[in-house]
């Protein structure tokens, strides 16, 4: 099994630039989640889902949209970047009552 | 909501103990304790489910206390590779499917 893979790792972006981060995972997991790391913020959700068709806002999800229409992925779009989302965004999936997978991360630089 | 952990950093000689606190106002279903190495992606240590389960692997284990929504993970004679950053999740008990939820983390640093 891969796990739960992100693409890309790197990404510098202009400010109102849009783009899509991707995430993937092999394991037939219900639940995907999108979360950003910011220095002395700790993990802060964005975007979840807990099934194919199913996603809900997190904490923070102002600025970007998601969607799932397989099981298998959940992409994570910014629609016109700021440098306020400059910050590594991590994917996750899990099973109901199991443990969270996360994938490598995206590092992501707005100017 | 997050939840608050405890204390924000920690630094410890080899050998001496710790203790990281987690707590929630909200009713949880359960909580997970993660740590992360720095550049890294955070890296699953364990579960505890609603029923006051405590849980061990090697030195590392947790509790549960369930009435209080509170957990604590306890590291005894630590080692430097212990050092990194620790977060818990939780998740709220179910009255539909809700998410990970982590706090803000316990930045812990061993040294020799």
């Amino acid at each position: 099994n891969a796990g739960v893979t992100q693409t890309p790792k790197f990404q510098v972006l202009k400010t109102g630039q849009s783009m899509t981060l991707q995430c993937a995972q092999d394991m037939n997991h219900e639940y995907m989640s999108w979360y950003r790391q910011d220095p002395g913020m700790g993990l802060r959700l964005i975007h979840y889902s807990v099934g194919a068709g199913i996603t809900d806002q997190g904490e923070v999800p102002n600025g970007y949209n998601v969607s799932r229409s397989t099981t298998e992925d959940f992409p994570l779009r910014l629609l016109s970047a700021a440098p306020s989302q400059t910050s590594v965004y991590f994917c996750a999936s899990r099973s109901t009552g199991s443990e969270q997978y996360f994938g490598p991360g995206t590092r992501l630089t707005v100017t | 909501q997050q939840p608050v952990q405890s204390p924000q950093a920690v630094i410890l000689r080899e050998g001496e103990d710790a203790v990281i606190n987690c707590s929630s106002s909200k009713a949880l279903y359960s909580v997970h304790w993660y740590r992360q190495k720095h550049g890294e992606a955070p890296v699953f240590l364990m579960i505890l489910l609603k029923g006051g389960e405590q849980k061990g692997h090697d030195k590392i284990s947790a509790s549960f206390n369930e009435k209080k929504q509170q957990s604590s993970l306890y590291l005894t004679a630590s080692q430097l590779s212990y050092s990194g950053t620790y977060f818990c999740g939780t998740e709220r008990v179910r009255s539909g499917n809700t998410p990970l939820v982590f706090g803000k983390g316990t930045r812990l640093s061993v040294i020799a």
